[in-house]
């Protein structure tokens, strides 16, 4: 099977815009989870969408949005950039069993 | 919350040695996973091997060992035969799926792994 896809894999914006990363996630798996790796913060857990529903969201502003497609397929929003969302975002699928998430190969976003 | 922590920033091995890296985790649920992902400069997280808490075997994954202590709530990677590719960051990781709230994975802020030729 193939990996987890994210595009695109580098961008760069600046303050005040808005950006829209996708993930497909590995076929068959439902659950596809988005965080956020900067060397302060580490990596953090944004939010988490199965069948379509958000289930969890971590503690983001409301600028960072994200939603899941019929076939899984997750695109995640940061709308009115900061430089501090300068990051790598990361998303993960996962099928239950087994209880392992997957990774893609990330989006750096750099914001000037 | 659960909290991972990792003790360890930065380690160096020769190659061919073994080397162990250390987590802690603190939760007060029963049935949990426990995770090492290996994310080299590619920044790709790959996963390195996997525990579940209500097996009491430790998991093993070629040269990749874990021995987790649950009452000591310990996790700890050894890496056996160390090799220039697992020149590394190491990050413990803690996950209680939830189908009610979700499955969020709690990392822990890495060790650094540096295999020496």
């Amino acid at each position: 099977k193939a990996g987890v896809t994210q595009t695109p894999r580098y961008l760069i914006k600046t303050r005040g815009q808005q950006v829209t990363l996708s993930c497909s996630p590995i076929s068959g798996h439902r659950s596809v989870s988005w965080y956020q790796q900067t060397p302060g913060q580490g990596l953090q857990f944004l939010f988490e969408y199965f069948s379509e529903t958000q289930r969890n969201k971590g503690n983001f502003p409301g600028r960072f949005s994200g939603r899941q497609f019929s076939n899984s397929r997750s695109e995640m929003n940061v709308s009115t950039l900061e430089l501090g969302d300068s990051a790598l975002y990361l998303c993960a699928s996962k099928q239950r069993p087994p209880e392992t998430q997957y990774f893609g190969p990330g989006t750096r976003l750099l914001v000037l | 919350a659960q909290t991972v922590t990792q003790s360890q920033p930065e380690m160096s091995v020769q190659e061919a040695e073994t080397v162990t890296l250390s987590c802690t985790y603190d939760t007060s649920e029963n049935n949990y996973y426990l995770f090492w992902y290996k994310q080299p400069p590619s920044r790709q997280m790959i996963l390195v091997i996997r525990q579940e808490a209500y097996k009491q075997q430790n998991a093993t994954e070629n040269r990749f060992s874990v021995n987790f202590q649950k009452a000591a709530k310990s996790f700890s990677l050894k890496i056996s035969d160390s090799q220039l590719g697992d020149t590394a960051m190491y990050f413990c990781a803690f996950m209680k799926p939830r189908m009610s709230s979700g499955d969020k994975l709690t990392f822990g802020t890495g060790t650094r792994l540096a295999v020496r030729p």
